[in-house]
């Protein structure tokens, strides 16, 4: 069963708009989540996180939002840039012992057109 | 700066064989994480090693086996090869406590090994 969830196989934007990126999850003991980028043929790139106690986190073009009543997140891109596109894949964890392994969804293709 | 390296980036193996796949972490980075990504899927968890210790343990088949040494890099040991384990392979890493400001325990990937089982 899918813990982490995103509903969006693909999304296209156009330069210079934002690009909203949705992200559900189903375990509610997951403490931090995180973004990724990936190119074809590289690995995930780190974006953004953010912890379960807090509800924003900004850098950059880059925000991630976090609804915990509603076990949703969102990354949002403005303004949008062709370099931009890629896979996202928003990944969680459940904190357990000293470290804990990332739960990814199945990522969302952005398309960002000039 | 110094990024997750991963050797080979390409490996072609045929069924029954065996494969190792080697993880050099970021400098300073004590955690070292294993991900199995096939075709169109989203990368699954495998295993990891805080402090050379297995600390996790995911999907990971009897068939294979991974360990952290003293200088902190990893090896995943893959044996018995079938077509199924044809995919990618990241290993990725992290500083436990880190103070980066990019979040506790952010794990950076490498570029990945395409494995191949004929």
């Amino acid at each position: 069963d899918q813990q982490v969830k995103q509903n969006s196989p693909s999304l296209s934007v156009q330069e210079g708009r934002i690009s909203i990126l949705n992200c559900d999850y189903t375990n509610s003991m997951f403490d931090y989540f995180l973004w990724y980028k990936k190119y074809p043929a590289e690995g995930p790139t780190f974006l953004i996180s953010i912890s379960s106690i807090k509800d924003k986190n900004e850098d950059g073009r880059f925000t991630v939002f976090l609804n915990k009543s509603a076990k949703h997140l969102s990354l949002h891109i403005v303004p949008s840039q062709p370099g931009d596109s890629a896979v996202y894949f928003c990944a969680a964890r459940v904190y357990g012992g000293s470290q804990g392994n990332l739960i990814f969804g199945k990522g969302t293709k952005l398309s960002v057109k000039p | 700066a110094a990024g997750v390296i991963q050797s080979p980036r390409h490996l072609i193996k045929e069924k029954r064989e065996t494969a190792t796949l080697k993880c050099y972490p970021i400098p300073r980075h004590d955690t070292v994480y294993w991900y199995q990504q096939g075709p169109g899927q989203d990368p699954q968890f495998l295993i990891s090693f805080y402090e050379k210790m297995q600390s996790d343990k995911g999907s990971i088949p009897d068939r294979f086996s991974a360990q952290q040494f003293s200088d902190y890099h990893s090896e995943l040991n893959m044996s018995s090869l079938e077509l199924g384990d044809s995919a990618l392979y990241f290993c990725a890493s992290s500083f436990a406590g880190t103070g980066s400001g990019k979040g506790v325990d952010t794990q950076y990937f490498g570029p990945g090994t395409r494995l191949t089982v004929l």
